[in-house]
């Protein structure tokens, strides 16, 4: 069973562009979250989607947003690229059945600098 | 508001020692933990989680963890340590009744297995 699969892997942007990121979740799996890490902030939420809807939603800026397709992939988008905005962004899939503590697999990131 | 600290940034210690990993959370609500692990240039990986029931939760590579609600504990140990160890290793807690895509992870420990 294939993992959760992230595209690009690495990527250099300019600030002020914006960027897309891909996510293919476990197959079976309905919801996908989204993370940023960065050395200095650690690892932080930042949006969660289940049956295309966003379920939940991080202390991030407008400029940062998601979707979710009907056959549970997702990408993040962020846009007007700030310095601050290079991370490592992590895309973790779920069965996603509230309450029930389902294990969060994670994929291996997309590295982002941002120029 | 949920929180999580990991009360060492770094842990050296040799090989074929016991380690011990810290992690306290804070919750006014019931809670899910969990361990994860992350190597070089890679996403997280599970390495256990508590959700109900006993209290002691084994996981993979001979880790296991010890959930003390009194306390608000869940460390993190191994009986014998190997190089293939050294690696980052981040406490999370995810709302008990909902919100399973949402994780608050602590700010990480590293392992550093010496020869």
């Amino acid at each position: 069973k294939a993992g959760v699969t992230q595209t690009p892997r690495y990527l250099i942007k300019t600030r002020g562009q914006q960027v897309t990121l891909s996510c293919s979740p476990i197959s079976g799996h309905r919801s996908v979250s989204w993370y940023q890490q960065t050395p200095g902030q650690g690892l932080q939420f930042l949006f969660e989607y289940f049956s295309e809807t966003q379920r939940n939603k991080g202390n991030f800026p407008g400029r940062f947003s998601g979707r979710q397709f009907s056959n549970s992939r997702s990408e993040m988008n962020v846009s007007t690229l700030e310095l601050g905005d290079s991370a490592l962004y992590l895309c973790a899939s779920s069965l996603g059945e509230l309450g029930s503590g389902n294990t969060i697999y994670f994929g291996e990131g997309s590295w982002l600098t941002v120029v | 508001a949920q929180s999580v600290t990991q009360l060492d940034s770094q842990v050296p210690v040799f090989e074929e020692a016991p380690v011990e990993l810290r992690c306290n959370y804070s919750s006014s609500v019931s809670v899910y933990l969990f361990w994860y692990v992350q190597y070089p240039n890679q996403g997280l990986q599970l390495l256990l989680k508590y959700l109900s029931g006993s209290t002691l939760v084994k996981g993979i590579n001979g880790f296991e963890a010890e959930f003390n609600k009194s306390q608000t504990s869940f460390h993190l140990r191994k009986p014998s340590v190997h190089i293939s160890d050294t690696a980052e290793y981040f406490c999370a807690v995810s709302e008990g009744s909902g919100n399973t895509g949402k994780l608050i992870f602590g700010q990480g420990t590293t392992l550093q297995v010496k020869p």
